[in-house]
């Protein structure tokens, strides 16, 4: 089945140790995106790519980056987390015609 | 610039009650609105859509959504609630020429007692 894989489902790391999460998808969809979800809040938007152009939300905190090196593959590096950073990461794909969001289980990040 | 409210924080229901959990919006063009639902400790699950057409949308697992122009409204709702309804869910809005980019409304548990 087409799907959006999220690793690790479950990470825990130290305050200022960085941590990288991973995204893969089976959908060929031309946008990915990266959410931040705390306490069944509304996800928050980190950024997005549109195929290879990178669209970084303004409030996005430096400490958050991206990569995307193809199609499938997507990642979310933390430079320095901090405990405020302590939350559940979504990764999403949409096709640019549907618009609809696939989302990937998540992970939920721990910060020591 | 574009929004979304859901001014139910909770909603609760017995089940085979009818359910509809509420959804606002603002957009400076053609709205496109979804529906999507939150299993604890689960990505979103996508419902339904509207995006032209019919007003009434049907989606996944007996739930529909009626698109008010007039009202700027997407309600969701459902004939006969089950308990395993209980969840989040969250509408959301994208401007039909803001690609890619959807706004998120705060949710609403839904609560289905047996």
């Amino acid at each position: 089945d087409a799907m959006v894989i999220q690793n690790p489902r479950y990470q825990v790391t130290q305050f200022g140790k960085p941590v990288t999460l991973s995204c893969s998808q089976t959908l060929n969809h031309n946008v990915m995106y990266w959410y931040q979800q705390k306490s069944s809040q509304a996800p928050k938007l980190l950024f997005h790519y549109y195929d290879k152009d990178f669209n970084n939300e303004a409030d996005t905190p430096d400490n958050f980056q991206s990569r995307r090196p193809n199609t499938s593959f997507c990642f979310l590096d933390i430079r320095s987390p901090g405990l405020g950073d302590a939350a559940m990461y979504l990764c999403a794909t949409s096709s640019r015609q549907n618009g609809e969001q696939f989302f990937g289980p998540g992970t939920r990040l721990t910060v020591l | 610039a574009q929004s979304v409210a859901q001014p139910e924080d909770q909603v609760n229901v017995a089940e085979g009650n009818p359910l509809t959990v509420k959804c606002t919006y603002s957009v400076s063009g053609n709205p496109y609105l979804f529906w999507y639902v939150q299993y604890p400790n689960r990505g979103l699950q996508f419902l339904l859509k509207y995006i032209t057409g019919d007003n009434l949308v049907k989606g996944s697992y007996g739930f529909e959504a009626e698109f008010n122009k007039s009202q700027t409204s997407f309600h969701l709702k459902k004939p006969s609630a089950l308990v395993s309804d209980s969840a989040l869910y969250f509408c959301a809005v994208r401007d039909a020429t803001n690609a890619g980019k959807s706004t998120f409304g705060d949710g609403t548990t839904l609560t289905v007692k047996p």
